[in-house]
């Protein structure tokens, strides 16, 4: 099966410092790469995802980029602030099958 | 607003008890999955479901068993609990008319004595 690895565990940051968080994946099927944030005592919610046939993507302070050669995708978040402070998944799948793989996971703490 | 809801939210149980938890939704999708979050191991998927009485196998299924009667409830079971469950359950749905996100509930935290 799918196998993703997520680097680093945490991660800490100056408050409108970037950061980088960096995936990579074992099944060249795979074609969908999605990230989900988890803020404390919550549950996880979609931030942005990714497909294979698209080699960057942006939604104001995030984006993420896909390598699919390398087999790996990062996500970065520009001009960190407070709420940014969460756990990060990465995750991939083969979209057909509907399920997805996770990453250990990112915590991230922006410092004031 | 449409949402996933899990009940119980906590549960502290002792180990060889049976126990059942149970995720509801008003979304209307057909998908429905199980996870397990564990410190430094991410989500987990434990059972995942596609239609009613439609029933898959993740990556970590042994010791669990679920059950998919109605399209808006997918139930997990621990037939006979064990320590190393203890962990935060995170039931989710997907629809595949709406793309690949899946919308997670807001967890259980089961407790295995």
């Amino acid at each position: 099966g799918e196998n993703v690895e997520q680097h680093p565990s945490t991660l800490s940051v100056q408050e409108g410092d970037s950061a980088v968080i960096k995936c990579t994946y074992s099944d060249s099927a795979s074609n969908y790469f999605p990230w989900y944030k988890q803020e404390l005592g919550k549950r996880p919610q979609l931030i942005i995802d990714i497909r294979s046939n698209v080699g960057e993507k942006k939604d104001q302070r995030i984006a993420v980029t896909l390598n699919k050669t390398a087999k790996h995708f990062s996500l970065h978040i520009t001009e960190t602030q407070p709420e940014d402070s969460a756990v990060y998944f990465c995750a991939a799948s083969i979209s057909s099958d509907y399920k997805l793989s996770f990453g250990a996971g990112t915590t991230v703490t922006v410092r004031a | 607003d449409a949402d996933v809801t899990q009940t119980p939210r906590n549960r502290i149980t002792k180990t060889g008890k049976r126990i059942m938890l149970e995720c509801s939704q008003t979304k209307g999708h057909d998908r429905m999955y199980w996870y397990r979050q564990d410190p430094g191991l991410g989500l987990r998927l434990i059972y995942y479901s596609f239609d009613v009485k439609d029933i898959n196998k993740g990556e970590i299924s042994d010791g669990y068993s679920v059950s998919r009667q109605a399209q808006a409830k997918f139930s997990l079971s621990l037939e006979s609990a064990i320590p190393n469950q203890t962990a935060l359950y995170f039931c989710a749905t997907s629809d595949p008319e709406g793309g690949d996100e899946q919308f997670f509930g807001p967890g259980t935290r089961l407790t295995v004595l």
